[in-house]
């Protein structure tokens, strides 16, 4: 059963705009979320977390936003530029060792 | 310096076949963990080890067997390769292996295309 859902397998963007990436999750047990990013042929890096007495950090040109009442984080990318074409994973943690990924979203920017 | 390394990056190789992936990490973690992702790019964890320790052991055949001779090392090692098998599999490490701590997060090799034909 996926505890951590992206439910947009891709998402295309003009060059500018706003990126937004969605996530969901089912286990309220989670309170640690991390975004991730994978370019082809590479591991997946890491972009930017939040913890779950947070709804709200932001670091450069990436914003991660988490309500907890409806067990949902987004991503937002503003200014969107080509270079950030790659796949998102959005994970998830408890208080175990275990991080929780969903299945990625394919962010492509348009120039 | 690459701080997860892991070889080789890509295998070809026959069904029933023994086959291992190499993994280092030069960062001074204490957990490292094999993830698999399947053709419906699902990253799902496999094995984890804390200080050559096991400490997560997923539903995985047993053909799969983690071996950590030291903190800086996971192999895995896959006996009798079926089909199935076929996948991307990436190691990463992690400082403390407390998922739940702030800033507590995964570095991850490049990945290991598998091929089993």
């Amino acid at each position: 059963d996926q505890q951590v859902k992206q439910n947009s397998p891709s998402l295309s963007v003009q060059e500018g705009r706003i990126s937004i990436l969605n996530c969901d999750y089912t286990n309220s047990m989670f309170d640690y979320f991390l975004w991730y990013k994978k370019y082809p042929a590479e591991g997946p890096t890491f972009l930017i977390s939040i913890s779950s007495i947070k709804d709200k950090n932001e670091d450069g040109r990436f914003t991660v936003f988490l309500n907890k009442s409806a067990k949902h984080l987004s991503l937002h990318i503003v200014p969107s530029q080509p270079g950030d074409s790659a796949v998102y994973f959005c994970a998830a943690s408890d208080l175990g060792n275990q991080f929780y990924f969903g299945t990625g979203t394919s962010l492509t920017v348009i120039p | 310096d690459t701080a997860v390394s892991q070889t080789p990056k890509y295998l070809v190789t026959q069904m029933g076949n023994d086959k291992s992936i190499k993994c280092e990490q030069n960062l001074g973690h204490d957990t490292m963990y094999w993830y698999k992702q399947d053709s419906k790019k699902f990253l799902k964890i496999m094995f984890s080890y804390n200080n050559k320790e096991l400490i997560i052991n997923e539903t995985v055949p047993n053909r799969f067997s983690p071996k950590s001779p030291d903190k800086a090392h996971l192999n895995l090692h896959i006996n009798s390769l079926e089909l199935g098998d076929s996948a991307v599999y990436f190691c990463a490490s992690s400082p403390s292996g407390q998922g739940g701590k702030v800033n507590e997060k995964l570095f991850f090799g490049s990945g290991t295309q598998l091929s089993v034909l």
